[in-house]
């Protein structure tokens, strides 16, 4: 099974100022990887698929990079709607589908 | 527009079959590439994927929970069951049905239902 390790577990930002999300593979997953934004008491959205492609809908100020083992999540100028929990998640190598813990992104 | 919603049980209780229905539209889970799924989560904890049915009928388990899990589909009604036996208090989460077209953006998921809390508890 592939553990995604993702780092910080809390970001503390500003609005205005960017936030850098950090996931970590413990294998390869090429870049199959996605991104996931979750509000409370609301379902995930998915927010970048294939380690950079946006979802449809999705805001540009969202941008993936990575491959391999690690991928990054920035966004550039966060705005009071951003403020949520993130998670990663891999579908290269499985079953199972593994996600990472969250980051919870709050305001500074 | 695509949407998902599922339903079931608030409560169940220890050593119990529980049985989740995800009723969706916008969609055939006819066509080449679409696959509907289940992801739970616990209370204040991270998702964890359990099933998928592909269009074709294939089917994929969370090897943890193979055992316990059974998926189906009924594309006439536009239905995916999710049977999960002897559930346990640890089994309490809300569950989420989910839709992907790995055609389009892999076995990453694009829409989601508002997922459905189900408690565990004698």
């Amino acid at each position: 099974e592939i553990v995604m390790t993702q780092s910080p577990a809390t970001l503390s930002v500003s609005p205005g100022e960017r936030a850098t999300l950090s996931c970590r593979a413990s294998q390869s997953v090429s870049t199959k990887l996605a991104w996931y934004q979750q509000k409370p008491g609301q379902a995930p959205r998915l927010l970048i698929y294939g380690a950079s492609t946006r979802a449809t809908g999705i805001p540009v100020r969202f941008s993936g990079s990575g491959s391999g083992t690690e991928f990054t999540l920035t966004i550039s100028s966060l705005q009071s709607e951003d403020f949520a929990v993130y998670y990663c998640q891999q579908y290269n190598n499985w079953p199972p589908i593994t996600f990472g813990q969250g980051t919870r992104l709050e305001i500074k | 527009q695509i949407t998902l919603k599922e339903s079931g049980p608030t409560l169940v209780k220890p050593t119990q079959t529980l049985t989740l229905t995800c009723t969706f539209s916008g969609f055939s889970l006819s066509t080449s590439g679409v696959t509907v799924g289940w992801i739970r989560q616990p209370p204040g904890k991270a998702l964890e994927w359990l099933a998928l049915v592909y269009w074709d009928d294939d089917k994929r388990y969370n090897p943890s929970l193979k055992s316990r899990l059974t998926i189906t589909k009924d594309t006439s009604k536009n239905r995916v069951i999710l049977a999960l036996t002897r559930v346990d208090p640890v089994d309490t989460a809300t569950y989420y049905c989910v839709h992907t077209n790995y055609h389009d953006s892999g076995t990453s998921f694009d829409y989601w239902g508002q997922g459905t809390l189900v408690t565990v508890s004698s």
